[in-house]
């Protein structure tokens, strides 16, 4: 019963990879998001989709593209990865961003460590 | 850019104590959040205050908010081992639609 789930929870790679995580929520909400958290925690957002449509992308490289197939699911691809993608990548989502009352309820984070 | 600045960055008290964590913030605001983040784990909400509230209780946590001063504090009230956790203030802001987090403060509760 696990609301907002992320898959995988831990991934290593090479510079020069493409890989994918993915996330899915059973809430019912329309509005889901991606965040990367430093290793500082300093936790910035990324994206957002509300219905399947992108509605946030913040100043984020083109390596980096959201999919949502539904809007219970959004994925994010990385392509030639860097060192410096090296973070905790945190999905969350929201019942809905036309409201002004916005409580996120937040994944378990995907911790990607690029050597 | 970053909107909410945290203090203190660390904070270490004994169980029992009160906990008083600040955050400030840049632009107006419609509402602000407060968040928790155990080790290893996700965001966990806690609570919410809106840009016309002054003060919100919620079970042992007191949030105030002072929009004049652009500022927020979280008052945890007879901490426990178990508030040991990361703690974040997020602004929302309506013509952004997003959340934006501060640095947070690492709360450790010691026995």
């Amino acid at each position: 019963d696990t609301a907002v789930s992320q898959t995988p929870k831990y991934l290593v790679t090479q510079m020069g990879n493409d890989k994918s995580i993915k996330c899915e929520q059973n809430l019912g909400h329309d509005t889901m998001y991606w965040y990367k958290q430093d290793s500082k925690k300093f936790l910035k957002i990324m994206f957002s989709y509300n219905n399947k449509e992108l509605i946030i992308n913040e100043t984020v490289p083109n390596r980096f593209s959201p999919k949502s197939p539904d809007k219970a699911h959004l994925n994010l691809h990385i392509n030639s990865l860097e060192l410096g993608d090296s973070a905790v990548y945190f999905c969350a989502s929201s019942q809905s961003v036309r409201t002004s009352q916005e409580t996120q309820y937040f994944g378990p984070g995907t911790r990607l460590l690029v050597l | 850019s970053q909107q909410g600045e945290e203090d203190p960055q660390a904070l270490s008290i004994q169980e029992g104590e009160n906990a008083t964590m600040n955050c400030s913030y840049k632009t107006s605001i419609n509402n602000l959040q407060w968040y928790r983040q155990n080790s290893g784990r996700g965001l966990v909400h806690l609570i919410l205050i809106r840009s016309n509230e002054r003060e919100k209780h919620s079970g042992r946590l007191r949030v105030t908010l002072d929009t004049s001063k652009k500022s927020s504090s979280l008052l945890i009230t007879a901490s426990r081992a178990a508030d040991t956790a990361s703690y974040f203030c997020a602004t929302f802001t309506g013509g952004g639609n997003k959340l934006t987090f501060g640095t947070g403060t690492q709360l450790k509760v010691e026995l």
